[in-house]
């Protein structure tokens, strides 16, 4: 059973609009990520939650946000997609040994 | 950028033979963690190796690091088709303390 869950797996969406990205998981870590991967860029940190209610910046966050309500749910927010943001996006969670759990990941494509 | 310029972007092999990859990093770090990801899906752990180690093994997989060079190394024994996937090594060079970061990856296609 899938530990750390994300939706939705695919979304389209349009140049301007709002995207939410939803995380969600059972592992009890306090730790929470989001990373973006593109072709040659392998993976790339763009925020990181410790506890609810707080975010951090990671390497890339100019152009999302990420809201942390709870220690179980973690959402990435494009309030205005652009071309680049179209990528894979992974949600991961971490353990005391900060050994990430990825989800299977959101393929977001934006046109 | 937390790596160098040499890791290697892609390995072709046949099953049965033996592969080795590997990673530089520019900063100091604890821990090299080492990732594979299939496609279609998220990567997952398989085998971490502390500063305080030079080799670590688990079944056909042994990791090195070098913290006087700065450079880590995945080797896989005796390739199989399933072995197939991208690899990625990973530090926890600081970013909070917490967050890992991810060299580009290195693709391994085995051929029957």
């Amino acid at each position: 059973e899938a530990a750390v869950t994300q939706s939705p797996r695919s979304k389209v969406a349009v140049t301007g609009g709002k995207v939410t990205l939803s995380c969600h998981q059972t592992n009890n870590h306090d730790y929470m990520y989001w990373y973006r991967q593109d072709t040659g860029h392998g993976l790339r940190l763009i925020h990181y939650s410790y506890v609810a209610d707080s975010t951090e910046k990671g390497d890339i966050p100019d152009g999302y946000k990420a809201s942390r309500p709870s220690q179980e749910n973690f959402s990435l927010i494009l309030e205005l997609a652009s071309l680049s943001q179209t990528a894979v996006y992974f949600c991961a969670s971490s353990d005391i040994q900060n050994t990430l759990y990825f989800g299977a990941g959101t393929r977001l494509s934006v046109l | 950028s937390q790596w160098g310029e040499e890791n290697l972007q892609a390995l072709s092999i046949q099953e049965g033979e033996d592969v080795t990859m590997n990673c530089s990093y520019k900063t100091y770090t604890t821990v090299v963690h080492w990732y594979r990801q299939d496609s279609g899906r998220g990567p997952a752990l398989i085998i971490l190796i502390r500063s305080n180690e030079r080799e670590k093994r688990s079944g056909r997989l042994r990791a090195t690091l070098d913290t006087s060079s700065q450079s880590s190394s995945l080797s896989i024994t005796a390739a199989q088709c399933e072995d197939t996937a991208v690899y990625f090594c990973a530090t926890d060079a600081d970013q909070g303390g917490r967050a890992l970061i991810f060299g580009t990856g290195t693709t391994v296609s085995v051929s029957p």
